[in-house]
């Protein structure tokens, strides 16, 4: 079946500009993250979507960010105002609920970000 | 806080050779631990894991072992092939339903 998608794959923007990015998670999958990943860096955790529940947003870095889920569907993320730090790329996953879906996230390709 | 750190690449090495990318990590309690794999133009997939001490993961030839007195979870792998030209990432969960990962680890296998 179908995987996680992201759009758009890459998007260049000016210093200033708002960027939203969009991910489409597996149907069925209630659980849904967001990940930075800048150059030669890990993996930084953002914000978790389970369900209808209050997401966790204790990984994004700043007020610019935010996101957005509408029950088990699509999730954006969107950043204003962007800097050049914000220059990265953003993964989402998704994963089943309870604890047999709990170890196994299923990611997106990634939207790669660069803002000049 | 936890943490996971893995050995810098790019690892390059030649096709049949045996590979090992080590991976150390910083938990309380008594962490699952996991290796993620990119290949090209893909999204990260779960390649192996191991939830407690002394087991071991496996997958596609790909080998690691939970070690609770090392903290560590080494992936190894016997004689690697070109399409196992991917970035490796350590990983692990801690109590939670977060991922903490280590950097990445590039390897390229040359014919």
């Amino acid at each position: 079946g179908a995987g996680v998608s992201q759009s758009p794959s890459n998007k260049v923007t000016e210093k200033g500009k708002d960027v939203e990015l969009r991910c489409d998670p597996i149907s069925g999958h209630t659980a849904l993250y967001w990940y930075r990943q800048r150059l030669g860096q890990g993996l930084e955790f953002l914000i978790y979507f389970q369900g209808n529940s209050a997401p966790d947003k204790s990984g994004l870095p700043s007020d610019r960010f935010s996101a957005e889920r509408t029950g088990e569907s699509v999730s954006t993320l969107t950043i204003q105002r962007t800097q050049q730090e914000d220059s990265a790329v953003y993964l989402c996953a998704s994963r089943k609920a309870g604890l047999a879906g709990l170890d196994t996230q299923y990611f997106g390709p990634g939207t790669r970000l660069t803002v000049l | 806080g936890d943490s996971v750190t893995q050995m810098e690449g790019p690892v390059t090495l030649s096709e049949e050779a045996f590979l090992t990318i080590n991976c150390t990590y910083t938990a309380t309690g008594y962490p699952s631990l996991f290796w993620y794999v990119q290949y090209p133009g893909e999204g990260l997939q779960l390649l192996l894991k191991a939830t407690k001490a002394d087991d071991k993961g496996s997958n596609k030839g790909f080998e690691a072992t939970y070690r609770k007195e090392t903290t560590s979870f080494h992936l190894e792998k016997g004689s690697v092939q070109v399409s196992d030209s991917a970035v490796y990432f350590c990983a692990l969960r801690a109590g939670s339903y977060q991922l903490t990962f280590g950097k990445g680890t590039k390897l390229s296998v040359i014919p």
